[in-house]
């Protein structure tokens, strides 16, 4: 059965730093792996999709990377602002599980100004 | 195209009512997928649709749950004699899958079920 975490579950930052979000995953049979966004009370915004035969993606200040043979994923923020407090989610889409993706727990980053 | 939309964004409700909540994906998606959600958790599937088929459908669905998406359009998700443990938030995403299925899924702003 696929379980993903996400370590650490809550952080803390001052404004302007560099941080890394960590993502592990138990079965390497993966089509994809998908970071999102989540503000409180709000539905979720992708961020980054890395394919299984990807190593990274980059989107502006964000970069994602994928070892899919040792389950892990990171997820890079350069540079932080305070607008970039929200809770990050890492999903994994199993292989011959139809269409559905499985999420961690998620981590819920605070940036201060 | 105004990404996916779900109403009601909020439905507060009392042990054993009955609750529908309605899902409108983006338009020419052909999947849509269900969703659920509790405070600290990432988001748990239920079920999902191709086109107006209901392909899959999680053990966390139980029989008060039904959803349908007629003419492969909009989705409906029906709880019935809900109970406390019904209370979470509802999301819906939905996708245009080609290939093997390496779509990226575009969710909605849910719906937040309070059960008293």
């Amino acid at each position: 059965k696929q379980e993903v975490t996400q370590i650490p579950a809550a952080l803390s930052v001052p404004e302007g730093e560099n941080l890394v979000l960590n993502c592990s995953f138990t079965d390497s049979a993966i089509y994809n792996l998908q970071w999102f966004r989540q503000d409180p009370g709000k539905g979720l915004t992708s961020l980054l999709l890395i394919q299984s035969s990807q190593r990274e993606q980059t989107s502006g200040r964000l970069n994602a990377s994928l070892d899919k043979s040792s389950g892990r994923s990171t997820l890079y923020i350069a540079a932080s602002q305070p607008g970039d407090s929200a809770t990050y989610l890492c999903a994994v889409r199993p292989e011959n599980q139809g269409g559905k993706l499985i999420f961690g727990q998620g981590t819920e980053l605070s940036v201060k100004p | 195209d105004t990404g996916v939309s779900q109403n009601p964004r909020h439905k507060i409700t009392k042990r054993g009512q009955n609750v529908t909540f309605r899902c409108d994906p983006i338009s020419e998606h052909n999947r849509l997928y269900w969703y659920r959600q509790t405070l600290g958790q990432g988001p748990e599937f239920l079920t999902y649709f191709q086109n107006e088929a209901q392909l899959e459908k999680s053990r966390l669905l139980s029989d008060r749950f039904s959803a349908e998406r007629p003419k492969g359009s909009f989705s409906t998700l029906e709880i019935q004699r809900t109970e406390q443990g019904d209370s979470a938030m509802y999301l819906c995403a939905s996708s245009l899958a080609v290939g093997a299925g390496n779509e990226k899924l575009f969710f909605g702003s849910g719906t937040q079920l309070s059960v008293l």
